[in-house]
């Protein structure tokens, strides 16, 4: 079945350094990537997607790039604000006749030092 | 829009205690998922519902564990009996269509504990 691996599962960074963390899979049939961000005490939040058709996507300070044929994919943050500490998951899509889920990595805790 | 709505935000019960969740979705989404988080194990995908119709239970974990969705307005997760190892934070998410390649809005989340 589908895999996903995040790394790393800390990550520290001085405000405005730029952050990275990556993902690999391992479904080919995989076709959609989405990144979560999770505040403490909330949810998680889609901040940007990416769909297997497409390398780069970019909104803002936050991009995402895709390999497909690596199967891997990463989050980058540019200039890293403090209100950009907390949890980052990325995750892909299975699906398997009508069933579908999303397959989430471990998470990344991003700490911006001030 | 309120957003995901789940209740209650914090439940301590004891081993053995029947537990009920509650989540009311976004307005007009069609797709409800119920998520497991935990330290050991991650975000975990229970149940995934369409059109108020199960269309993934495989993540569900024995028959402790049941769902149901009798609207499309609000959408249940109850164990019987509940066990310690049930202790986690449970998330529910909406998605406005199929729920394949959407948007998941997320929940604030039950945290459960049972002694």
């Amino acid at each position: 079945g589908e895999n996903v691996e995040q790394h790393p599962s800390t990550l520290s960074v001085q405000e405005g350094d730029s952050a990275v963390i990556k993902c690999t899979y391992s479904d080919s049939a995989s076709n959609y990537f989405p990144w979560y961000k999770q505040e403490l005490g909330k949810g998680p939040q889609l901040i940007i997607d990416i769909r297997s058709n497409v390398g780069e996507k970019k909104d803002q300070r936050i991009a995402v790039t895709l390999n497909k044929t690596a199967k891997h994919f990463s989050l980058h943050i540019t200039e890293t604000q403090p209100e950009d500490s907390a949890v980052y998951f990325c995750a892909a899509s299975r699906e398997l006749g009508s069933n579908y889920q999303l397959i989430w990595g471990a998470g990344t805790k991003l700490i911006i030092k001030p | 829009d309120a957003g995901v709505i789940q209740s209650p935000r914090h439940e301590v019960t004891e081993m053995g205690q029947e537990v009920t969740l509650r989540c009311k979705p976004i307005s007009g989404h069609n797709s409800l998922f119920w998520y497991r988080q935990t330290m050991m194990r991650g975000l975990e995908l229970l149940i995934y519902f369409n059109n108020n119709v199960p269309i993934d239970d495989s993540g569900m974990p024995e028959d402790r564990f049941s769902a149901k969705m009798p609207n499309a307005s609000f959408s249940t997760l109850k164990i019987q009996p509940s066990e310690p190892r049930d202790s986690a934070v449970y998330f529910c998410a909406s998605s406005p269509g199929t729920g394949r390649g959407e948007t998941q809005y997320f929940g604030p989340g039950t945290r459960l504990l049972v002694l």
